[in-house]
């Protein structure tokens, strides 16, 4: 079964910072370019960084750039988001999405999400 | 950044009718346009992507078209399962990939 499987959210103080993980099983994850979308509570959806397949490049959130870094290991079917400098606005579920290659942009399979607060 | 509009907030309809969404874009978005279903406490699931193309698994009630800045996603016997929010997203130009503010589809 394909899965992506998010952890490390949590309850932060502003200006704290954060690792997300999402484990990746039931494909070959190293092809996929990969991403993270996070969605406030009772909002929408919201693009927050992208990763290519070899962790080469990436782009950003304007609202996260600076403070947010996307990476993956490729031989831990693993893709990471370190935040730091968190604010307020910054809470919420944050899911992690495969892109394939097959289909470039495509957000075929999400996460379950991973919440993370950020409150004093 | 393209700002995609959804219409409208919220959809009332009655099970076995047809429903109509429509989502806009500030310029255009070509053909790179995609919908999602998101189900209280769920994640967000791939229906539609291309405009028009259904992802693996959805079922043929659901159908998407348009192109440039107008889109719809049309649901034609609505079952009990598909009162949800929708979310149409833009990857033509990015980043950042956009997605519209999304439809509560409830039912009537």
């Amino acid at each position: 079964e394909v899965q992506l499987v998010e952890s490390g959210g949590g309850l932060v103080q502003p200006g704290g910072s954060l690792r997300l993980s999402c484990a990746a099983s039931g494909f070959t994850f190293s092809p996929y370019w990969m991403h993270w979308v996070r969605q406030a509570p009772g909002k929408g959806l919201v693009w927050v960084s992208r990763i290519n397949s070899d962790g080469a490049d990436t782009d950003y959130a304007d609202s996260v750039k600076g403070r947010f870094t996307i990476s993956r290991d490729n031989a831990k079917n693993t893709l990471y988001l370190q935040m730091n400098s968190l604010r307020d606005e910054d809470t919420g579920v944050y899911y992690c999405v495969r892109d394939p290659p097959t289909v470039p942009e495509l957000f075929d399979i999400w996460g379950q999400g991973t919440m993370v607060t950020v409150s004093s | 950044d393209i700002v995609m509009t959804q219409s409208p907030a919220t959809l009332s309809v009655s099970p076995g009718e047809r429903a109509t969404l429509s989502c806009r874009a500030s310029q255009s978005a070509g053909s790179s346009l995609a919908w999602y279903q998101q189900k209280p406490g769920q994640s967000p699931r791939l229906l539609i992507y291309g405009a028009s193309t259904r992802a693996t698994g959805i079922p043929a009630r659901f159908s998407g078209s348009g192109s440039g800045t107008e889109f719809t996603l049309t649901i034609s016997s609505l079952q009990s399962e598909d009162f949800a929010v929708y979310y149409c997203q833009q990857y033509n130009n990015w980043p950042p990939y956009t997605f519209g503010q999304g439809t509560k589809l409830e039912i009537k």
